[in-house]
């Protein structure tokens, strides 16, 4: 079956610039993550979006930094007027619910220059 | 203090070497566990999940010390292909999960 997707895969963009970045779960998965893992280092969380709920954004760094997603679906994270330190692998995972196995999508690999 | 804590590594063992990673967790009412391998340049993947009475996949096992809040990933036999980064995974309490920053292991011929 399918698995998480992400789009685009690369992203080169100027420092300034905003950038969208997508994710679409497997089908039926309520919980969706949005991670962020610089070159060598380990996942940082971002925000959680679990069903209805309000999503958990204490992962988030900045106001800079804004996500949403549509009932079950897909999911957007944005970033706003990109600096260089957000260059980074963004990473997607779903799961059926909130405490159970998350699958990954491939990562959407930011450059801001 | 990290809510999930893994020593960095690297771990440098040859082929054929058991090697074993812990991991201490914060939340003492942490309820799944689960151990997750990430190659490099790659998406992490799930490895195992771990039961509270331990379990086994082949070359690997993975235990649960609740009263010491640790979890346990131990690979006998190692190969070449074990070359990966190992992630410590536990959810905080009723919430999300949480993942370690992971265990550097490098097998070598």
């Amino acid at each position: 079956g399918a698995g998480v997707s992400q789009s685009p895969s690369n992203k080169v963009t100027e420092k300034g610039k905003d950038v969208e970045l997508r994710c679409d779960p497997i089908s039926g998965h309520t919980a969706l993550y949005w991670y962020r893992q610089r070159l060598g280092q380990g996942l940082e969380f971002l925000i959680y979006f679990q069903g209805n709920s309000a999503p958990d954004k204490s992962g988030l760094p900045s106001d800079r930094f804004s996500a949403e997603r549509t009932g079950e679906s897909v999911s957007t994270l944005t970033i706003q007027r990109t600096q260089q330190e957000d260059s980074a692998v963004y990473l997607c995972a779903s799961s059926s619910t909130f405490s159970e196995t998350q699958y990954f999508g491939p990562g959407t690999r930011l450059l801001v220059l | 203090r990290k809510e999930v804590e893994q020593d960095p590594g690297p771990f440098n063992v040859p082929e054929g070497a058991t090697v074993a990673f812990n991991c201490t967790y914060s939340n003492s009412a942490s309820q799944s566990f689960f151990w997750y391998r990430q190659d490099c340049r790659k998406e992490p993947k799930l490895l195992m999940s771990v039961y509270s009475s331990g379990n086994e996949d082949g070359r690997f096992t993975a235990q649960l010390n609740r009263a010491s809040q640790y979890i346990s990933l131990l690979i006998r036999d190692s190969k070449l292909s074990d070359s990966a980064t190992y992630l410590c995974v536990v959810n905080r309490g009723t919430d999300k999960l949480i993942f370690g920053t992971g265990t550097r292991l490098q097998v070598f011929p």
